[in-house]
């Protein structure tokens, strides 16, 4: 029984240049969660999603930053136009529900560097 | 709105000695309370959870007992090995916080021979 699956692990993009990172949640999972951990940080939330749907995007930034899971094939979160901000590591995490007591599980994460 | 605070790091220890990682709250709602760990180049990992006041979570050594009246969720290990060294998230989900859990900034744990 896979885990949460992210890739690629380690990506690096120019100034300008978009990043797309996957995630293929645990087996059954219907809802997959981003966060971003900067350096020296805890995780931050930025969106929940469940099929086909957005569910909450409060910590996403307002512009360049884009999530979507489609009814078929892994959930991807885009980022257009990076800047050296954008360096950190994206995890993705799944839970089979949004209960109080639904653990996540959570990927390997993909490293971000923004040159 | 749901905040957890955890103790500043890094926590330097060596082998064998009694770890106490504090972590406090404030939520709305009945949270649910939760410790990762986040080995390094690893994702975080559940290590144990409580669901409800006075409920203990334990696991691999650790535990952790929710306290209502103080709003804590410490986190305690009798005796630590090399292989504890790791980041330690406390964590609480609840229903104020439409259930998308909120993470503590981390400690990290360093443990020496």
């Amino acid at each position: 029984n896979a885990g949460v699956m992210q890739n690629p692990r380690h990506l690096v993009r120019r100034r300008g240049q978009e990043a797309r990172l996957r995630c293929s949640p645990m087996k059954g999972h219907s809802h997959v969660y981003w966060y971003r951990q900067l350096p020296e940080e805890g995780l931050k939330f930025m969106v929940y999603l469940q099929k086909e749907n957005i569910i909450d995007e409060s910590g996403m930034p307002k512009e360049r930053f884009s999530a979507e899971f489609p009814k078929e094939g892994p959930s991807i979160l885009r980022i257009q136009q990076v800047v050296r901000g954008d360096s950190a590591a994206y995890f993705c995490a799944s839970s089979l529900g949004l209960e109080t007591y639904n653990e996540q599980f959570f990927g390997p994460g993909t490293r971000l560097t923004v040159l | 709105g749901n905040s957890v605070t955890q103790m500043e790091g890094p926590v330097t220890l060596s082998e064998e000695a009694f770890l106490t990682i504090n972590c406090t709250y404030t939520a709305t709602g009945y949270p649910s309370l939760f410790w990762y760990v986040q080995y390094p180049g690893e994702g975080l990992q559940l290590l144990l959870k409580a669901t409800k006041a006075d409920d203990k979570g334990s696991n691999k050594g650790f535990e952790a007992t929710y306290r209502k009246e103080t709003t804590s969720f410490h986190l305690e290990k009798g005796s630590v090995q090399v292989s504890d060294s790791a980041v330690y998230f406390c964590a609480l989900s609840s229903s104020g916080g439409s259930y998308i859990p909120t993470f503590g900034r981390g400690t990290s744990l360093i443990v020496h021979p």
